[in-house]
């Protein structure tokens, strides 16, 4: 059974300040992982992916990627109220018929101005 | 680039009418399209997964006989629901892949059987 685990929240972080967003998974052989965000009544989009260990950026948000512990996080700098949504992980393996997606619960994210 | 789009976005319908929603990719060929749907304050729920030319993978506990599921072609695929009950109200999501490994997700279509 392939699980992506999340804390649901919801994480409340006031305007400016880092938001942090964990994730872990269960199967050694997951080989890529996204974060995609969803506003209420939407449909996900995707913020950032990774694929190798360490840490990658893209403008405010960092993904860091450690496979060893099988976590990966991101990282919302100078956290803006527009950030405020719920924020899927999503772990990329090899099935039997290809590639799948599972995407963990989502974490619950409000920016307080 | 990577946009997909849904038709309808929402669509209202009597219990025990068939249901069509179309999922387009615009700017790429997508070789793989998936059906999720999720409920109210609920994760995204993977139901189907299609390739080009050939038959849906449908997950555990999915009617494929209810969801039935065309992929006939590289940026094409659609989802019919057939006998709508009301316990099928939900927001479906198809999303799409090239051959690459990001998927790129469709706006969603609410559908709410009355």
């Amino acid at each position: 059974q392939k699980e992506v685990e999340q804390n649901s929240g919801p994480l409340s972080v006031p305007e400016g300040a880092i938001a942090s967003l964990n994730c872990t998974y269960s199967d050694r052989g997951s080989q890529s992982f996204f974060w995609y965000r969803q506003y209420s009544g939407k449909s996900p989009e995707l913020i950032m992916f990774i694929y190798s260990n360490g840490d990658k950026e893209d403008g405010r948000f960092t993904a860091q990627l450690n496979k060893a512990s099988q976590y990966v996080s991101l990282l919302i700098r100078d956290s803006q109220p527009s950030d405020s949504a719920t924020y899927l992980c999503a772990v990329n393996w090899r099935g039997n018929y290809g590639q799948n997606f599972v995407f963990g619960p989502g974490t619950r994210l409000s920016v307080l101005p | 680039g990577a946009v997909v789009s849904q038709h309808p976005s929402w669509v209202i319908c009597k219990s025990g009418t068939s249901v069509k929603i179309e999922c387009r990719s615009l700017d790429f060929q997508a070789t793989t399209m998936f059906w999720y749907r999720q409920f109210p304050k609920q994760s995204l729920m993977l139901m189907a997964t299609s390739n080009e030319g050939s038959k849906a993978t449908y997950e555990q506990g999915v009617e494929k006989d209810k969801f039935l599921i065309n992929h006939a072609s590289l940026t094409l695929s659609t989802l019919t629901v057939t006998s709508a009950h009301p316990e099928d109200s939900s927001f479906y999501i198809c999303s799409a892949r090239d051959r690459g490994r990001e998927q790129y997700f469709g706006p969603g279509t609410r559908l709410t059987v009355t």
